[in-house]
């Protein structure tokens, strides 16, 4: 199977602070990972896709100066929350599509739980 | 735009069966997917039906598709105490390749 992976796992932080966090796909080489927001008892709300080599695609609302995202590698994808605040507090979980399969599976890190102080 | 709506919550006793409900809207959507998240973790993919079939079938799971009416099932046999979890269906935007998912359903079974 395909295996994604995200770092940290959890991260505490104080307000102000910028947090960076990592997708790899572990297995495959993924052209395109997208980056996910999820609030407790909520469903995941795509934040934005991820395409390596170009731009970010954000969705609207989304503050593309404050999530920033690298796609710099066919394996890896950050997403750095600048200047970080309590509202900031969520499970931020990253997929990446793996090329070549028939019902075009997205494959789910494990999810970063982020929390700002 | 895009809609996908489930129901919130489910409560089944050990050995029934659960049935998880979905309706979409966007009917341009090639592939419909149900995916299981425990909690603090991320998404499992469970299954997946092409917008073609009605029905699938996977072991314990069935999913039926209701094209027509936009309406999407998942169906567990002899539901388990480790199926307690929060259920996602999910439709695939044609553009894109964007999942757009619904609120989740989580499934409580009780022994």
């Amino acid at each position: 199977g395909a295996v994604v992976s995200q770092h940290p796992s959890w991260v505490i932080c104080k307000s102000g602070t910028s947090v960076k966090i990592e997708c790899r796909s572990l297995d495959f080489q993924a052209t395109t990972m997208f980056w996910y927001r999820q609030f407790p008892k909520q469903s995941l709300m795509l934040m934005a896709t991820s395409n390596e080599g170009s731009k970010a695609t954000y969705e609207q609302g989304v503050e593309k100066d404050k999530f920033l995202i690298n796609h710099a590698s066919l394996t890896l994808s950050t997403l750095t929350v600048t200047s970080a605040h309590p509202e900031d507090s969520s499970f931020y979980i990253c997929s990446a599509n793996r090329p070549g399969l028939v019902w075009n599976e997205q494959f789910f890190g494990p999810g970063t739980r982020l929390t700002v102080l | 735009g895009e809609d996908v709506e489930q129901s919130l919550f489910l409560s089944v006793r050990e050995g029934d069966s659960s049935v998880i409900n979905c309706t979409y809207t966007d009917s341009s959507s090639t592939y419909l997917y149900w995916y299981k998240q425990e909690p603090g973790a991320g998404l499992q993919l469970l299954t997946y039906i092409f917008s073609n079939m009605d029905m699938k079938q996977d072991q314990r799971l069935t999913v039926l598709l209701n094209k027509k009416d936009k309406h999407l099932s998942l169906r567990i046999a002899d539901t388990q105490t480790g199926d307690s979890a929060i259920y996602f269906c999910a439709e695939k935007n044609n553009q894109g390749g964007k999942l757009i998912f619904g609120q989740g359903t989580e499934l409580s079974v009780k022994p």
